[in-house]
């Protein structure tokens, strides 16, 4: 089945630097890669989607790129504030409606 | 705009006992998934439900079961628990017909079962 991988485990930045955290998949069949945002006691939230058909997706200052070949895709944050301090998490999933397989997360803490 | 409510909050059980959890989905959508988070974790998926069947089920043991209402509302039932049961159970509804793949999650109902 696929696989999710997810680097770095934990990632500290200072306000206004960017951040970036890359995710690799396993099975080339994969087609939607979503990225969430779990703050604590919430549940993940959607920031950015990417589907296979496209290289990159940028929405304000969060940016998704994807590789194909190499089966991995990176979020890109630029500018990160304070409240971008949470944990990020990237998924695959290969077909319409499919269920997600997520990789194990990344802390981002951003220092003031 | 509703978004995806789950019910309850917090849940303490006792080893063996069986629990229901409830989600609703997002207004207009009519799937819904359920996985389990346990804690410094990825989500995993449990199963998905459309139209009142179970569609996907991921690698769970038949205690964990569930069902979807003629509303899209869905339980989740999971029987003798167990110690490593206790996780964080978020619900995700999607539009099967819709915007492929995009799922939205709830709050999450934390279990903990002593």
């Amino acid at each position: 089945g696929e696989n999710v991988e997810q680097h770095p485990s934990t990632l500290s930045v200072q306000e206004g630097d960017s951040a970036v955290i890359k995710c690799t998949y396993s099975d080339s069949a994969s087609n939607y890669f979503p990225w969430y945002k779990q703050e604590l006691g919430k549940g993940p939230q959607l920031i950015i989607d990417i589907r296979s058909n496209v290289g990159e997706k940028k929405d304000q200052r969060i940016a998704v790129t994807l590789n194909k070949t190499a089966k991995h895709f990176s979020l890109h944050i630029t500018e990160t504030q304070p409240e971008d301090s949470a944990v990020y998490f990237c998924a695959a999933s290969k077909r319409t409606g499919q269920n997600f397989v997520f990789g194990p997360g990344t802390r981002l803490s951003v220092l003031p | 705009d509703a978004g995806v409510t789950q019910s309850p909050t917090h849940l303490i059980k006792t080893r063996g006992q069986q629990v229901t959890l409830r989600c609703s989905p997002k207004s207009g959508h009519d799937t819904v998934s359920w996985y389990q988070q346990a804690l410094g974790q990825g989500p995993q998926f449990i199963f998905q439900y459309y139209e009142e069947e179970e569609r996907q089920r991921g690698n769970f043991p038949d205690r964990f079961s569930g069902h979807q209402f003629p509303n899209y509302s869905s339980e989740l039932n999971v029987n003798a628990l167990l110690l490593g049961d206790s996780a964080l159970y978020l619900c995700a509804s999607s539009l099967w017909a819709g915007a492929p793949d995009t799922q939205y999650f709830g709050p999450g109902t934390r279990l903990t079962v002593l």
